[in-house]
């Protein structure tokens, strides 16, 4: 299973854009990429998804590269709401299941 | 409906005893979905269902862990002999199937093995 690397941590101040990378090099031509993001205690909840295109919605936007080796989830206005963990996950097609990485914990600071 | 429910919250056994975990998911969902999650790390897949049909257990589910789904509406997951490394939290979601726009998590299940 194709795998994905985040930093470990980042900080937001509220108001501003947060940009979360994500690495995933070795994936295939059928799986998606998926945002999920987690606070404490919490099971994950669904952002965003995409194969090739990028896409928006009115949580997040997600940049895919052209070569799909790398991705980036963009919240346009951090609150500190959106402090949590947020996940790059890959889901095959085939088999439906998500692969979660350690993920980056976001911290929005005012 | 307003989501998936796990029950219960949270589970403190000792070792060596058997526990059950229910999973209600979102009634129209077909596709149903266990993973486990240890601190500081992303959830694992365990299994998944599809209606009553088992489609995938992963190499982490061994002989001591065992999922149903019968009729195809809400799950469990047994864990029989508790050892100290499966405490974890335990987590269901559902989803209406491939490409759908993704998964519904429940808060997940705290299991304790003392």
């Amino acid at each position: 299973d194709a795998k994905t690397t985040q930093p470990p941590s980042m900080d937001c101040a509220e108001g501003r854009a947060a940009n979360l990378p994500c690495n995933h090099s070795t994936i295939s031509g059928n799986e998606y990429v998926y945002w999920y993001r987690q606070i404490h205690s919490q099971g994950p909840q669904y952002i965003i998804h995409g194969l090739k295109n990028n896409e928006t919605n009115e949580m997040a936007s997600l940049i895919i590269t052209e070569d799909r080796k790398s991705s980036t989830l963009i919240l346009p206005h951090a609150t500190l709401r959106d402090t949590a963990v947020y996940y790059c996950t890959l889901r095959s097609y085939n088999t439906d299941k998500l692969i979660f990485g350690t993920g980056t914990r976001l911290q929005v600071f005012p | 409906d307003t989501g998936v429910s796990q029950d219960p919250r949270h589970k403190i056994t000792k070792r060596g005893q058997n526990v059950t975990f229910r999973c209600d998911p979102i009634s129209e969902h077909n596709r149903l979905y266990w993973y486990r999650q240890t601190l500081g790390q992303g959830p694992e897949f365990l299994t998944y269902f599809q209606n009553e049909a088992q489609l995938e257990k992963s190499r982490l589910l061994s002989d001591r862990f065992s999922a149903e789904r019968p009729k195809g509406s809400f799950s469990t997951l047994e864990i029989q002999r508790t050892e100290q490394g499966d405490s974890a939290m335990y987590l269901c979601a559902s989803s209406l199937g491939q490409g759908a726009s993704g998964y519904t998590f429940g808060s997940g299940t705290r299991l304790t093995v003392v």
